[in-house]
């Protein structure tokens, strides 16, 4: 099973300032011969299901404001928040989707 | 649209039963390794179990093996989760979600609260 391990576990930014979401697996999500990497970002709000915010380690998902923006490679991923805005605070999660079973990130909480 | 819709949550005492279902719809259900994921109450994100393309292969978490069935019909584009002997540990929401090598796909979830 990947161990998917976030930092860090909340985080408290300025408005317009950057918020920065670390996550490492515990081996590459990295799948060579179709060079994607297995990796996805979501946004929850209280009481309401998790939000796809980026899918293969940085590609935003349709509707999603371009201050999302996701990186890194097989092993360390950062999902990186322009310009934080006050609907921005919720908890940050990430998730492996390379091999069975999905495993998520601890969660990060990111406030004002 | 890429949706999944769960159902059959609820309130049930210790030891009881629930099945939950999950219709899919907007994507080729049958090319799809399909899971349920859930939440306890302030609390992170759980893999629960997942199933094959065909159904020929399924796996639950730790805390749930022996007591909780996956299952699906492709003819009827679901999934299902038997779940017997309900713990109040139990108790979270319960998501369908389209999350293994693909990309990801998630329902509004299901409510299960196991309590006397």
């Amino acid at each position: 099973e990947i161990v998917m391990t976030q930092s860090p576990d909340s985080l408290a930014v300025s408005l317009g300032e950057r918020a920065t979401v670390n996550c490492e697996s515990s081996q590459s999500i990295l799948y060579s011969s179709k060079n994607k990497t297995y990796l996805a970002w979501y946004q929850q709000k209280g009481g309401q299901p998790p939000k796809l915010l980026i899918y293969w380690s940085s590609i935003r998902e349709s509707g999603v404001p371009d201050r999302f923006s996701g990186s890194g490679s097989e092993t360390d991923f950062t999902l990186t928040i322009s310009n934080l805005q006050s609907e921005d605070v919720a908890v940050y999660y990430c998730q492996q989707y390379f091999s069975t079973p999905p495993t998520f990130g601890g969660g990060t909480k990111v406030e004002i | 649209q890429e949706q999944l819709v769960e159902s059959g949550g609820g309130l049930v005492k210790p030891g009881g039963s629930l099945r939950l279902s999950c219709a899919a719809s907007g994507f080729t259900f049958s090319d799809h390794y399909m899971s349920w994921i859930r939440q306890a109450p302030g609390r992170g994100l759980e893999w629960v179990s997942y199933i094959s393309t065909t159904g020929s292969h399924s796996a639950h978490g730790d805390s749930v093996r022996g007591r909780f069935t996956i299952s699906r019909d492709n003819t009827r584009n679901s999934v299902f989760l038997q779940m017997n002997n309900l713990r109040a540990e139990d108790t979270a929401v319960y998501y369908c979600a389209r999350v293994i090598s693909a990309k990801p796909v998630w329902g509004h979830g299901t409510l299960v609260t196991v309590s006397s």
